[in-house]
C-alpha cells in the first residue's frame, strides 16, 4: 500500500518558470512532511519541512504549500534554475522524522 | 563532520554470493537507517536503529538480509544469498534524537549490481 502518492513522475520546466509537485498521503496521524532533493550519484538531503500547524513555509525560492483537509502537501519552486535540476522526494512521518514514508520522486529538469 | 561514510561505493556480484555493505554514521547520531532504492520501488526504509538497537525491521524484504550495528560507529547490511532482484542503491542514513535539524542525513550510497 503506498501511503504517499507523488506527481508528476517527471518534469521540464523553463529557467525563470514555477516548478510544482504534488503529494497525497493517506494516514492521518501523519504529522511531518519533509521534502528531499537528490542529485545523481548522491544521497538524498533535506530541502524544507512542514508540520501540519501551519499551512504554508516559505524557504528562499522553495515554498510547501499544506491541505490538511485535503491531505495534500506540494512543493512550489520560484524562479527555477537549471541547478535545481535533480529528483524530488516528498515524505510524510508520524511522531517525528525518525521514520518517514517516502514517495516515488519527482525528476526536474530546467532548462535554459 | 564526514558525514555519513558508506562502504563499498560499487558492488557488482553473482548471484549467490554473500554480501555485505557497510556504514558509519554521523559522530554522536542516534539513530541509523538503511533503505533501498530503486526504479520500480523508490526509497524504502529497511530497518532502522536507536542506539545501536533494532527498533523497526518491518521493511526487510526476506530472511536473506540481516542488519546488524554492533557499537555506534558502525553497521553492516548482508545480503546471503544475493539475487538479481536485490540490485539497488543501498543508503545508510543517520540523525540525531532530537537535533535542531529535524532530519536524517543520507550518505552517498552504495550501487550493487548482482548478475
Amino acid at each position: 500500500q503506498q501511503q504517499v502518492k507523488q506527481s508528476p513522475q517527471s518534469l521540464i520546466v523553463q529557467k525563470g518558470g514555477i516548478s510544482i509537485i504534488n503529494c497525497a498521503y493517506e494516514n492521518t496521524a501523519f504529522d511531518y512532511f519533509p521534502w528531499y532533493q537528490q542529485f545523481p550519484g548522491k544521497g538524498p538531503a533535506l530541502l524544507i519541512a512542514i508540520r501540519p500547524d501551519v499551512s504554508e513555509k516559505k524557504e528562499g525560492r522553495f515554498t510547501i504549500s499544506f491541505n490538511k483537509s485535503a491531505k495534500q502537501f506540494s512543493l512550489h519552486i520560484m524562479d527555477s534554475q537549471p541547478g535545481d535540476s535533480a529528483t524530488y522526494f516528498c515524505a510524510a512521518g508520524r511522531g517525528g522524522y525518525q521514520k518517514v514514508t517516502f514517495g516515488t520522486g519527482t525528476k526536474l529538469q530546467v532548462i535554459p | 563532520d564526514a558525514g555519513v561514510i558508506q562502504s563499498p561505493r560499487h558492488e557488482v556480484t553473482e548471484m549467490g554470493q554473500e554480501v555485505t555493505l557497510r556504514c558509519k554514521p554521523i559522530s554522536g547520531h542516534d539513530y541509523l537507517f538503511w533503505y533501498r532504492q530503486t526504479m520500480m520501488r523508490g526509497l524504502e526504509l529497511l530497518i532502522y536503529f536507536n542506539n545501536n538497537v533494532p527498533i523497526d525491521d518491518s521493511g526487510m524484504p526476506e530472511d536473506r538480509f540481516s542488519a546488524k550495528m554492533p557499537n555506534a560507529s558502525f553497521s553492516t547490511l548482508k545480503i546471503q544469498p544475493s539475487e538479481p532482484r536485490d540490485s539497488a542503491v543501498y543508503f545508510c542514513a543517520s540523525s540525531e534524537k532530537d537535533g535542531t535539524q529535524e532530519t536524517q542525513y543520507f550518505g552517498p550510497g552504495t550501487r550493487l549490481l548482482v548478475l
